[in-house]
């Protein structure tokens, strides 16, 4: 069975760091390409940042960029993200997703059951 | 960046109708389109991907047509369990861009 496995959320203060990580089972992980996405609470989706089989491509939302850091071990099946200076609109439901193809452009055909991040003093 | 833009925002309809909700985008991007069903609680699911084919275990009352700017997703008979939240989204382009969602309600 395709799976992923988000864990590494919770509640943190403004300015503060937090690590996501994602399990992947199921499927020959260093085929395909991943991506963050995020849902604020009743809000829509919003994609976060996302990197290609190999590392070798990366990018992220414009919303993230200098404070997010994307990375991927193929060896052990799994895609983190370190998030830094953490803002209260940072705070939302943050789905780990598989794209069908080995870059970044392309469909999310898999996605985790999510992690909750809130950034709350 | 592409703007995806849904519509209606949400609706309300009767079981056995006939849905359409359609999504435009601000720039072509040929059929790098997929549509996803979010129920209450739970992760998004993929039900058309190239803008017009079903994911396999997807009910056939689903179909997605369209290319290059316009697209549009169609229940031909509304079940109680299609009570969801439809996004659009593309892959043209980076950053990956959804419509805002449009929210599906039983009359």
């Amino acid at each position: 069975e395709v799976q992923l496995v988000e864990s590494g959320g919770g509640l943190v203060q403004p300015g503060r760091s937090l690590r996501l990580s994602c399990a992947a089972s199921g499927f020959t992980f260093d085929n395909f390409a991943m991506h963050w996405v995020r849902q604020a609470p009743g809000k829509g989706l919003e994609w976060v940042s996302g990197i290609s089989w190999n590392s070798g491509r990366i990018d992220y939302a414009d919303s993230v960029r200098g404070r997010f850091t994307i990375s991927r071990d193929n060896a052990k099946n799994s895609l983190y993200l370190d998030m830094n200076s953490l803002r209260p609109e940072d705070t939302a439901l943050y789905y780990c997703t598989k794209a069908g193809d080995k870059e970044m452009e392309d469909g999310l055909d898999v996605w985790g059951q999510g992690t909750t991040v809130t950034v709350s003093s | 960046d592409i703007q995806m833009t849904q519509s209606p925002s949400s609706l309300s309809a009767s079981v056995g109708d006939r849905v359409t909700i359609t999504c435009q985008a601000s720039q072509d991007i040929r059929d790098y389109l997929n549509w996803y069903q979010q129920k209450v609680g739970k992760a998004p699911e993929v039900l058309i991907y190239d803008a017009s084919n079903l994911e396999p275990g997807v009910p056939s009352r689903f179909s997605g047509s369209g290319s290059g700017t316009d697209f549009t997703l169609t229940i031909s008979r509304l079940q109680p369990e299609d009570i969801a939240t439809y996004y659009c989204q593309q892959y043209d382009n980076l950053p990956l861009t959804f419509g805002g969602g449009t929210k599906v309600e039983i009359k």
